[in-house]
């Protein structure tokens, strides 16, 4: 059964501060990766989509990487602003079986200090 | 387009009652599914549907009915509910193998 893990579960920095948000996963046959935000009370905003044949993709100041041999994902965060204090939440989905069923880490919380 | 909508935001239920949470999409997606968020446990699949009249179980369906009968809409039913599904609700859509998109949530309380 796939498991994802996301450390740390929660993150302060200071404005300006270039940062790494870290999920792992341990069923390495995925299809895809998705990287997602969630404001407090809100709903879930797709940030990046990786497909398991890519090893990055980049938007803006965000650049997720994707290792699937070793079952792990980085989001990259470039000079963070406090607008950036969210939730982000990574998500796998299987490459066989259940179609497109989303598996969920459970988050990290990251606060980004002015 | 105005992506995935739910409705409604909020709703608050007794023990027992039913109710239906409405999800539609105007994306043509064919695959939609309904996800519980819950403290501590993460986003949890609950029902899915690859197109019209066709849906499936996911990690925690008891308590749950869905159908699906138009590409636009799928809705979720609670017959009976319970305080353990006090939660927040959401669904999203696709086409397949592609990015997933979620509505903005449904937060239900059961007393």
């Amino acid at each position: 059964k796939q498991e994802v893990t996301q450390i740390p579960a929660a993150l302060s920095v200071p404005e300006g501060e270039n940062l790494v948000l870290n999920c792992s996963f341990t069923d390495s046959a995925i299809y895809n990766l998705q990287w997602f935000r969630q404001d407090p009370g809100k709903g879930l905003t797709s940030l990046l989509l990786i497909q398991s044949s890519q090893r990055e993709q980049t938007s803006g100041r965000l650049n997720a990487s994707l290792d699937k041999s070793s079952g792990r994902s980085t989001l990259y965060i470039a000079a963070s602003q406090p607008g950036d204090s969210a939730t982000y939440l990574c998500a796998v989905k299987g490459d066989g079986g259940s179609q497109g069923n989303l598996i969920f880490g459970k988050g990290t919380k990251l606060s980004v200090k002015p | 387009n105005a992506g995935v909508t739910q409705t409604p935001k909020f709703q608050v239920l007794k023990t027992g009652q039913s109710m239906t949470l409405q999800c539609a999409q105007d994306m043509n997606h064919e695959y939609m599914s309904w996800y519980r968020q819950d403290p501590g446990m993460g986003l949890r699949l609950i029902h899915y549907s690859v197109g019209a009249g066709i849906t499936d179980q996911g990690e925690v369906p008891n308590g749950y009915n869905v159908s699906r009968s138009t590409t636009e809409d799928f809705p979720l039913r609670l017959l009976s509910a319970a305080p353990s599904q006090t939660s927040v609700y959401f669904c999203a859509s696709s086409y397949f193998g592609n990015e997933q998109f979620f509505g903005p949530g449904t937060r239900l309380t059961v007393l």
